[in-house]
């Protein structure tokens, strides 16, 4: 079952914007993780928040979190065509090891 | 170092038949989990081994099993293959937090 849900499911943008995706959670958990996938391939770590974490930077990366809402946000700026892929949200519930739930995914197409 | 390594890539296989896919996770990472991955249902987990112990089970029938070996090295079988059992499997390993995943076994049941 899916803990995470994505928002949009879709983003298209122009290379050298930003990118704001958003990710919703039901349950408490022990941190939020976001990942990069290229067509179809393995899932590439992007950051990892913990709950006791409000902000965290990587590079032109910024993850917040919310857990009073249950959810993140991941900001990519500055857009590159690279930077197309799909995006996935993914949480380690409170209790529950090192299993991620994850949600379904956002597709960005970043147009050159 | 060296990646999570994932073999075969691609296998076709028949209803009915069974299947083993291997994961070498990165060395020293005592921890090794598998995920299914299909467009209509996502990524799900299905289990995870921490030193060759099954840590954490998915929701999946008994058909899927695993398993972990001394060098850490883990295994997936599915047992009489449905055509639902058609995905991209991945494995991934972690010392602790935020996982590197292998590439993915992408898995055609005809």
């Amino acid at each position: 079952s899916q803990q995470g849900e994505e928002d949009p499911q879709a983003l298209s943008i122009q290379e050298g914007e930003n990118a704001t995706m958003n990710c919703s959670y039901k349950t408490s958990i022990n941190n939020l993780q976001w990942y990069r996938q290229n067509s179809g391939r393995g899932l590439v770590h992007l950051i990892l928040i913990r709950s006791n974490e409000r902000e965290k930077h990587s590079g032109r990366l910024r993850v917040t979190l919310d857990t009073s809402k249950k959810s993140s946000s991941l900001l990519i700026t500055a857009s590159r065509a690279a930077d197309t892929a799909s995006y996935f949200c993914a949480t380690v519930k409170t209790g529950a090891n090192s299993k991620l739930t994850f949600g379904k995914g956002i597709t960005l197409s970043v147009r050159p | 170092k060296a990646g999570v390594t994932q073999t075969p890539r691609y296998l076709i296989k028949t209803r009915g038949q069974q299947v083993t896919l291997s994961c070498s996770p990165i060395s020293g990472h005592r921890s090794v989990s598998w995920y299914q991955q299909t467009p209509g249902q996502g990524l799900q987990f299905l289990f995870e081994y921490f030193s060759e112990t099954q840590r954490n089970k998915g929701n999946f029938p008994g058909r899927f099993s695993g398993r972990q070996f001394s060098n850490s090295r883990s295994e997936m079988n599915v047992s009489t293959l449905e055509l639902g059992d058609s995905a991209l499997y991945l494995c991934a390993s972690a010392p602790l937090y935020g996982y590197t995943f292998g590439s993915g076994t992408r898995l055609t049941v005809v």
